[in-house]
């Protein structure tokens, strides 16, 4: 049973430049989340889709938008990268949000170096 | 807004000591709490998930107790070896109004070293 994969694996961009990150869930998931880690901090939410929908945004800027398509895979896109940027990006799959079990999975993340 | 926090911030002990990680949350309402353990640079695994109806779950050394009212969860780790040695993440799924329903809130983790 495969679970969460993310590409690419690491990634480096240089400041103004736009990015996109991947994300297949767990066989069986159907809503995906996306969380940014700075270096020594907890994983922070970024938005969660389901049912091809933005469902539920954390406090981040429109630079930070989304997709996800029909087999459930997600994109994360970052718009004029900024230094600040630099982060390991994880993303999440769970069953559907009204679900009373819902255990989310972490991929391996993206590490994005912005230079 | 949804708080988490864990204490202590770092942790070292010798080989097979038991140990408690605290996390302590500011909103009671919350659906579930999960445990995760992160290696350096990797991403999180899930250690324990505790429903908001349940006092504690248990996995091989692994011991979650829950107390929702007083916002606190603690994670007992027995006879610990090297191989414990990561991150360890609190975080909690809140229910309040909906506007929390699936997002999950972090502390920023207790750093485990266990020295041979």
């Amino acid at each position: 049973d495969a679970g969460v994969t993310q590409s690419p694996t690491h990634l480096i961009k240089t400041r103004g430049q736009q990015v996109t990150l991947r994300c297949s869930p767990k066989s069986g998931h159907d809503t995906v989340s996306w969380y940014q880690q700075a270096l020594g901090q907890g994983p922070q939410f970024i938005f969660q889709y389901y049912e091809e929908e933005e469902r539920q945004r954390g406090n981040f800027p429109d630079r930070f938008s989304g997709h996800q398509f029909p087999n459930y895979s997600s994109e994360l896109n970052v718009n004029a990268l900024l230094l600040g940027d630099s982060a390991l990006y994880l993303c999440a799959s769970s069953l559907v949000p009204g679900s009373s079990y819902n255990e989310q999975f972490f991929g391996p993340g993206t590490r994005l170096t912005v230079l | 807004k949804q708080e988490v926090t864990q204490i202590p911030a770092a942790l070292s002990v010798p080989e097979g000591e038991n140990l408690v990680l605290n996390c302590s949350f500011t909103d009671s309402a919350i659906y579930n709490l999960q445990w995760f353990r992160q290696d350096p640079g990797k991403g999180l695994t899930s250690l324990l998930l505790i429903q908001s109806s349940q006092r504690e779950q248990t996995s091989g050394r692994l011991n979650a107790s829950l107390d929702k009212s007083s916002g606190r969860s603690t994670l007992y780790i027995a006879a610990s070896q090297p191989g414990d040695s990561a991150t360890y993440l609190c975080a909690v799924r809140g229910g309040a109004g909906g506007t929390s329903y699936g997002k999950l809130t972090f502390g920023q983790g207790t750093i485990l070293t266990v020295h041979p």
